[in-house]
């Protein structure tokens, strides 16, 4: 049982690039998260989805896009990378609200140059 | 939007020592209380939940933690210490009927054998 999945684990991108991350989830839960974790700071929500085809902005979502095409998968997209953007980036699911309890992938650890 | 409080940044511990990590937070309607341990290099693992009921909860590797709905407080602790247990670890909380979480800046535990 795989759970939650990222892909990539690490990258590398120079000031302005853009590029995606992927979290998939084989568990069948409604609700997928992107979170973003900086020293001191905790995690913080950047984009969330309720379902399939649906997305919404968490506490820090200026500078990223989601997308949720398959209720699988949550893409995070960087249109144009800015060294405040360096960070490990988590994605979690969870079943319902019920059942909120979240799992979380290993982590992408980003850095802008 | 509700804040996590975590009072501790950093602890230092030796083996077989007792450990006590405070969480409060901001929230005046009924919660859903979480704490996530992160080890070196891997995802968040959920260590133990409460929802409702018996205020103690007991969760995985010897930990508990104890809800003082009066002191709006969720408060971890393990007896006996390892090393093993060096971690970061997170305080999270979810309002009853809702799905995100809101986590604290975390509390870095490192245990000297």
């Amino acid at each position: 049982n795989a759970g939650v999945t990222q892909t990539p684990k690490f990258r590398v991108l120079k000031t302005g690039q853009s590029m995606t991350l992927l979290c998939a989830q084989d568990m069948n839960h409604e609700y997928m998260y992107w979170y973003r974790q900086d020293p001191g700071m905790g995690l913080r929500l950047i984009h969330y989805s309720v379902g399939e085809g649906t997305t919404a902005k968490g506490e820090v979502p200026d500078g990223y896009n989601v997308s949720r095409l398959k209720k699988q998968n949550f893409l995070l997209g960087l249109e144009s990378a800015a060294p405040s953007q360096t960070s490990v980036y988590f994605c979690a699911s969870s079943y319902s609200i019920e059942q909120p309890e979240a799992f979380f992938g290993q982590g992408t650890r980003l850095t802008v140059v | 939007a509700q804040s996590v409080s975590q009072h501790n940044h950093h602890v230092i511990l030796s083996e077989a020592a007792s450990l006590e990590l405070g969480c409060n937070y901001s929230y005046g309607g009924t919660v859903n209380l979480f704490w996530y341990v992160q080890y070196p290099g891997q995802h968040l693992q959920l260590l133990l939940k409460y929802f409702s009921g018996d205020p103690l909860v007991k969760g995985i590797k010897g930990f508990e933690a104890e809800f003082i709905k009066s002191k709006f407080s969720f408060n971890l602790r393990k007896p006996s210490v390892q090393w093993s247990d060096t971690a970061e670890y997170f305080c999270a909380v979810s309002p009853f009927n809702d799905y995100k979480l809101s986590f604290g800046a975390g509390t870095t535990v490192t245990v000297r054998a």
